[in-house]
């Protein structure tokens, strides 16, 4: 168990829809990560915070946006759901802000869209 | 540009018997190397990091890699497989400096054999 938890393990919704995913981090942990892994795209990188700030951006969709709240919790948000949005969203955290630093995954939400 | 190419995308090795998985980058720069390993149904655990310190890094589990900056090279070694490093290994090339980009490999699955 790495002590970082995501809400919920699945999801199913449609096409069109919006949905949001939520992180804890470790505690003490200041830094969150998103990823992405699908079967077409493999595992991508999507976006960090740090503290509560946007630190770092990957292969993020304009329909996704994510943020990082005062108790240090992140969502992401999805929105415009599409098929190929169906994939596995992990959520990463690190005490430290480079990206770099060892990271700690939780166990995935698995999106489906259908 | 930065790239990663792992060679397999599927190993399969006999209990007891020396794992490589292998693992070739591409980068402008000096990059921070890592090697993650998933188990079914679970996020990504850190199994080494190489960031430009010494070129043979030892890792969990009795795992390690060498770096080759020369042959561009990051192969993960393990002397002797066990049944419970049966899982998926991703290679994953994070660049230096302000504006960090991170790739990932397309993974290598370990099948271990009684």
């Amino acid at each position: 168990d790495s002590g970082v938890t995501q809400t919920p393990k699945h999801l199913i919704t449609a096409t069109g829809q919006r949905v949001t995913l939520r992180c804890s981090p470790r505690s003490g942990d200041l830094s969150v990560y998103w990823y992405q892994q699908s079967l077409d795209q493999g595992l991508q990188f999507l976006i960090q915070y740090y503290n509560g700030e946007e630190r770092a951006k990957g292969n993020i969709l304009e329909r996704f946006s994510a943020q990082q709240f005062p108790d240090l919790h992140s969502e992401l948000n999805l929105s415009s759901l599409e098929l190929g949005d169906s994939a596995l969203y992990f959520c990463a955290s690190s005490v430290a802000g480079g990206l770099n630093n060892e990271q700690f995954f939780g166990p995935g939400t698995r999106l489906t869209v259908l | 540009a930065q790239s990663v190419t792992q060679l397999d995308s599927h190993v399969s090795v006999s209990e007891g018997t020396p794992v490589l998985l292998r693992c070739n980058y591409s980068s402008s720069y000096s990059p921070s190397l890592f090697w993650y390993v998933q188990h079914p149904n679970k996020g990504l655990q850190l199994l080494l990091k190489y960031t430009s310190a010494a070129t043979l890094v030892k890792g969990i589990n009795g795992f390690e890699a060498e770096f080759k900056k020369s042959e561009t090279s990051f192969h993960l070694t393990k002397p002797s497989a066990h049944m419970s490093d049966a899982a998926e290994y991703f290679c994953v090339v994070i660049s230096p400096g302000g504006y960090q980009k991170v790739t990932f490999g397309t993974g290598t699955k370990l099948q271990v054999i009684p």
